[in-house]
Protein backbone atom coordinates (compact mmCIF):
# COMPACT_ATOMS: atom_id res chain seq x y z
CA UNK A 1 0.00 0.00 0.00
CA UNK A 2 1.04 3.59 -0.73
CA UNK A 3 1.14 6.16 1.66
CA UNK A 4 -1.88 7.87 -0.07
CA UNK A 5 -5.09 8.06 1.86
CA UNK A 6 -8.17 9.34 0.73
CA UNK A 7 -11.67 9.88 2.72
CA UNK A 8 -14.69 9.02 2.51
CA UNK A 9 -14.44 5.71 0.27
CA UNK A 10 -17.75 6.39 -0.34
CA UNK A 11 -20.47 9.03 -0.70
CA UNK A 12 -23.75 9.49 -1.96
CA UNK A 13 -25.15 12.79 -2.86
CA UNK A 14 -28.19 14.66 -4.43
CA UNK A 15 -28.13 16.60 -7.13
CA UNK A 16 -27.24 20.51 -6.88
CA UNK A 17 -25.02 19.50 -3.68
CA UNK A 18 -21.47 20.03 -2.99
CA UNK A 19 -19.42 17.84 -1.76
CA UNK A 20 -15.63 18.09 -0.78
CA UNK A 21 -13.08 14.99 -0.75
CA UNK A 22 -9.67 14.60 0.97
CA UNK A 23 -6.21 13.69 0.12
CA UNK A 24 -3.35 12.89 2.63
CA UNK A 25 -0.09 13.00 0.75
CA UNK A 26 2.70 10.30 1.09
CA UNK A 27 5.51 11.14 3.27
CA UNK A 28 7.75 13.78 1.65
CA UNK A 29 5.69 14.23 -1.25
CA UNK A 30 4.63 17.91 -2.15
CA UNK A 31 2.32 17.63 -4.76
CA UNK A 32 -1.18 16.38 -5.17
CA UNK A 33 -3.26 15.46 -8.40
CA UNK A 34 -6.83 14.88 -8.99
CA UNK A 35 -8.63 12.77 -11.35
CA UNK A 36 -11.42 11.48 -11.88
CA UNK A 37 -12.49 7.95 -13.17
CA UNK A 38 -15.66 6.97 -15.03
CA UNK A 39 -17.11 3.77 -14.67
CA UNK A 40 -15.46 1.90 -17.20
CA UNK A 41 -12.85 4.78 -18.43
CA UNK A 42 -9.27 5.96 -17.52
CA UNK A 43 -8.82 8.41 -15.16
CA UNK A 44 -9.15 11.88 -16.24
CA UNK A 45 -6.65 14.76 -15.22
CA UNK A 46 -8.90 17.85 -12.87
CA UNK A 47 -5.89 19.74 -11.74
CA UNK A 48 -2.48 19.37 -9.59
CA UNK A 49 -1.46 21.55 -6.59
CA UNK A 50 2.26 22.23 -5.93
CA UNK A 51 3.17 23.86 -3.21
CA UNK A 52 -0.42 25.42 -2.51
CA UNK A 53 -0.81 26.83 -5.87
CA UNK A 54 -2.93 25.29 -8.63
CA UNK A 55 -0.38 24.15 -11.21
CA UNK A 56 -2.11 22.83 -13.76
CA UNK A 57 -5.82 21.73 -14.65
CA UNK A 58 -7.56 19.97 -17.13
CA UNK A 59 -10.74 20.51 -19.14
CA UNK A 60 -13.24 20.60 -16.00
CA UNK A 61 -15.45 23.58 -15.59
CA UNK A 62 -14.86 26.13 -12.36
CA UNK A 63 -17.02 24.30 -9.98
CA UNK A 64 -14.20 21.83 -9.59
CA UNK A 65 -12.19 23.31 -7.06
CA UNK A 66 -9.03 22.63 -4.99
CA UNK A 67 -6.88 23.57 -1.77
CA UNK A 68 -3.81 22.07 -0.94
CA UNK A 69 -2.56 22.97 2.84
CA UNK A 70 1.16 23.71 4.44
CA UNK A 71 1.09 20.17 5.02
CA UNK A 72 0.44 19.36 1.65
CA UNK A 73 -3.10 17.44 2.20
CA UNK A 74 -5.74 18.50 -0.52
CA UNK A 75 -8.95 19.01 -0.61
CA UNK A 76 -11.58 18.22 -4.19
CA UNK A 77 -14.41 20.55 -3.80
CA UNK A 78 -17.44 20.48 -5.99
CA UNK A 79 -20.17 22.46 -6.08
CA UNK A 80 -23.70 22.28 -7.59
CA UNK A 81 -23.68 18.39 -8.62
CA UNK A 82 -24.47 16.78 -11.65
CA UNK A 83 -25.60 12.92 -12.24
CA UNK A 84 -22.37 13.09 -14.69
CA UNK A 85 -20.38 13.66 -11.54
CA UNK A 86 -20.94 10.31 -10.65
CA UNK A 87 -17.10 8.56 -10.81
CA UNK A 88 -13.96 7.26 -8.76
CA UNK A 89 -11.98 10.44 -7.83
CA UNK A 90 -8.13 9.68 -7.65
CA UNK A 91 -5.60 11.69 -5.58
CA UNK A 92 -1.83 10.93 -6.04
CA UNK A 93 1.15 12.36 -4.25
CA UNK A 94 4.43 12.93 -6.01
CA UNK A 95 7.74 14.90 -6.19
CA UNK A 96 7.65 17.80 -7.55
CA UNK A 97 11.09 19.46 -9.01
CA UNK A 98 13.23 16.09 -9.20
CA UNK A 99 13.44 13.70 -12.01
CA UNK A 100 11.37 11.17 -9.64
CA UNK A 101 8.06 11.11 -11.78
CA UNK A 102 6.52 8.29 -9.89
CA UNK A 103 2.62 9.11 -8.45
CA UNK A 104 1.54 7.08 -5.83
CA UNK A 105 -2.31 6.93 -6.01
CA UNK A 106 -4.87 6.24 -2.87
CA UNK A 107 -7.88 3.99 -3.10
CA UNK A 108 -10.06 6.22 -4.57
CA UNK A 109 -13.70 7.83 -3.26
CA UNK A 110 -16.26 6.61 -4.63
CA UNK A 111 -19.23 9.21 -5.68
CA UNK A 112 -22.62 8.48 -6.44
CA UNK A 113 -24.69 11.67 -7.05
CA UNK A 114 -28.78 10.60 -7.16
CA UNK B 1 -2.73 17.28 -26.83
CA UNK B 2 -1.31 13.95 -25.85
CA UNK B 3 -3.56 10.92 -26.85
CA UNK B 4 -3.25 7.35 -25.54
CA UNK B 5 -5.18 4.73 -27.06
CA UNK B 6 -5.65 1.18 -25.94
CA UNK B 7 -7.50 -1.14 -28.77
CA UNK B 8 -7.57 -4.05 -26.12
CA UNK B 9 -10.84 -4.07 -23.94
CA UNK B 10 -11.08 -7.08 -22.54
CA UNK B 11 -8.23 -10.22 -22.58
CA UNK B 12 -7.99 -13.63 -20.93
CA UNK B 13 -5.29 -16.19 -20.65
CA UNK B 14 -4.17 -19.06 -19.24
CA UNK B 15 -2.56 -19.14 -15.97
CA UNK B 16 1.18 -19.35 -16.24
CA UNK B 17 1.19 -17.85 -19.96
CA UNK B 18 2.30 -15.08 -21.31
CA UNK B 19 0.42 -12.03 -22.47
CA UNK B 20 1.39 -8.62 -24.20
CA UNK B 21 -1.51 -5.75 -23.92
CA UNK B 22 -0.88 -2.85 -26.49
CA UNK B 23 -0.73 0.76 -26.23
CA UNK B 24 -0.59 3.94 -28.81
CA UNK B 25 0.04 7.34 -28.38
CA UNK B 26 0.34 10.54 -30.09
CA UNK B 27 2.66 13.61 -29.06
CA UNK B 28 4.69 16.20 -30.67
CA UNK B 29 7.17 16.16 -27.64
CA UNK B 30 10.49 14.05 -27.81
CA UNK B 31 10.78 13.37 -24.58
CA UNK B 32 8.63 12.12 -21.98
CA UNK B 33 7.74 9.20 -20.11
CA UNK B 34 5.43 6.39 -20.24
CA UNK B 35 4.00 3.95 -17.79
CA UNK B 36 1.79 0.81 -17.22
CA UNK B 37 -0.28 1.04 -14.12
CA UNK B 38 -2.52 -1.63 -12.81
CA UNK B 39 -6.07 -1.30 -11.16
CA UNK B 40 -7.42 -4.46 -8.99
CA UNK B 41 -11.00 -4.34 -8.14
CA UNK B 42 -9.23 -2.40 -4.75
CA UNK B 43 -9.22 0.42 -7.10
CA UNK B 44 -5.41 1.98 -6.35
CA UNK B 45 -3.96 2.68 -9.07
CA UNK B 46 -0.50 0.50 -8.73
CA UNK B 47 2.68 1.50 -11.14
CA UNK B 48 4.01 -1.59 -12.81
CA UNK B 49 6.65 -0.38 -15.21
CA UNK B 50 8.15 3.16 -16.23
CA UNK B 51 10.12 3.93 -19.58
CA UNK B 52 11.84 6.55 -20.52
CA UNK B 53 11.46 7.94 -24.03
CA UNK B 54 15.42 9.01 -24.18
CA UNK B 55 16.39 5.64 -23.22
CA UNK B 56 16.36 2.74 -26.14
CA UNK B 57 16.69 -0.06 -23.94
CA UNK B 58 13.38 -1.49 -22.89
CA UNK B 59 12.91 -1.53 -19.31
CA UNK B 60 11.76 -4.57 -17.73
CA UNK B 61 10.86 -5.65 -14.27
CA UNK B 62 10.45 -8.87 -12.89
CA UNK B 63 7.87 -10.81 -15.13
CA UNK B 64 7.27 -7.65 -16.57
CA UNK B 65 8.88 -5.92 -19.77
CA UNK B 66 7.64 -3.85 -22.56
CA UNK B 67 8.63 -3.44 -25.99
CA UNK B 68 9.01 0.50 -26.72
CA UNK B 69 8.72 1.67 -30.48
CA UNK B 70 9.39 5.49 -30.73
CA UNK B 71 9.10 5.99 -34.06
CA UNK B 72 5.96 4.44 -33.71
CA UNK B 73 4.62 5.42 -31.13
CA UNK B 74 3.73 2.39 -29.57
CA UNK B 75 4.54 0.84 -26.23
CA UNK B 76 3.58 -2.36 -25.41
CA UNK B 77 3.53 -4.61 -21.81
CA UNK B 78 4.57 -8.47 -21.69
CA UNK B 79 3.32 -10.20 -18.86
CA UNK B 80 5.42 -13.72 -18.23
CA UNK B 81 4.39 -16.64 -16.85
CA UNK B 82 1.21 -14.90 -15.99
CA UNK B 83 -0.50 -15.09 -12.37
CA UNK B 84 -4.15 -15.32 -11.16
CA UNK B 85 -3.26 -11.74 -9.27
CA UNK B 86 -2.55 -10.30 -12.62
CA UNK B 87 -6.00 -10.44 -12.74
CA UNK B 88 -6.61 -6.27 -12.94
CA UNK B 89 -7.55 -3.54 -14.91
CA UNK B 90 -4.69 -1.98 -16.87
CA UNK B 91 -3.59 1.22 -18.15
CA UNK B 92 -1.06 2.76 -20.11
CA UNK B 93 -0.26 6.24 -19.13
CA UNK B 94 2.20 9.16 -21.06
CA UNK B 95 3.69 11.97 -19.02
CA UNK B 96 5.78 14.92 -20.62
CA UNK B 97 8.71 15.92 -18.83
CA UNK B 98 8.10 20.13 -18.87
CA UNK B 99 5.35 21.20 -17.03
CA UNK B 100 2.42 19.49 -14.52
CA UNK B 101 2.62 15.98 -13.68
CA UNK B 102 -0.53 15.39 -15.43
CA UNK B 103 -0.97 11.40 -16.61
CA UNK B 104 -2.85 11.33 -19.77
CA UNK B 105 -4.40 7.57 -19.46
CA UNK B 106 -5.65 4.87 -22.04
CA UNK B 107 -8.94 3.70 -21.87
CA UNK B 108 -7.71 0.53 -19.96
CA UNK B 109 -7.70 -3.49 -20.91
CA UNK B 110 -9.39 -5.55 -18.64
CA UNK B 111 -7.26 -8.57 -18.16
CA UNK B 112 -8.28 -11.61 -16.78
CA UNK B 113 -5.80 -14.98 -15.45
CA UNK B 114 -7.77 -17.82 -15.28
CA UNK B 115 -6.84 -21.04 -13.49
Amino acid sequence: ETGVTQSPTHLIKTRGQQVTLRCSSQSGHNTVSWYQQALGQGPQFIFQYYREEENGRGNFPPRFSGLQFPNYSSELNVNALELDDSALYLCASSLEGTRNTEAFFGQGTRLTVV
Amino acid sequence: AQTVTQSQPEMSVQEAETVTLSCTYDTSENNYYLFWYKQPPSRQMILVIRQEAYKQQNATENRFSVNFQKAAKSFSLKISDSQLGDTAMYFCAFLKIQGAQKLVFGQGTRLTINP
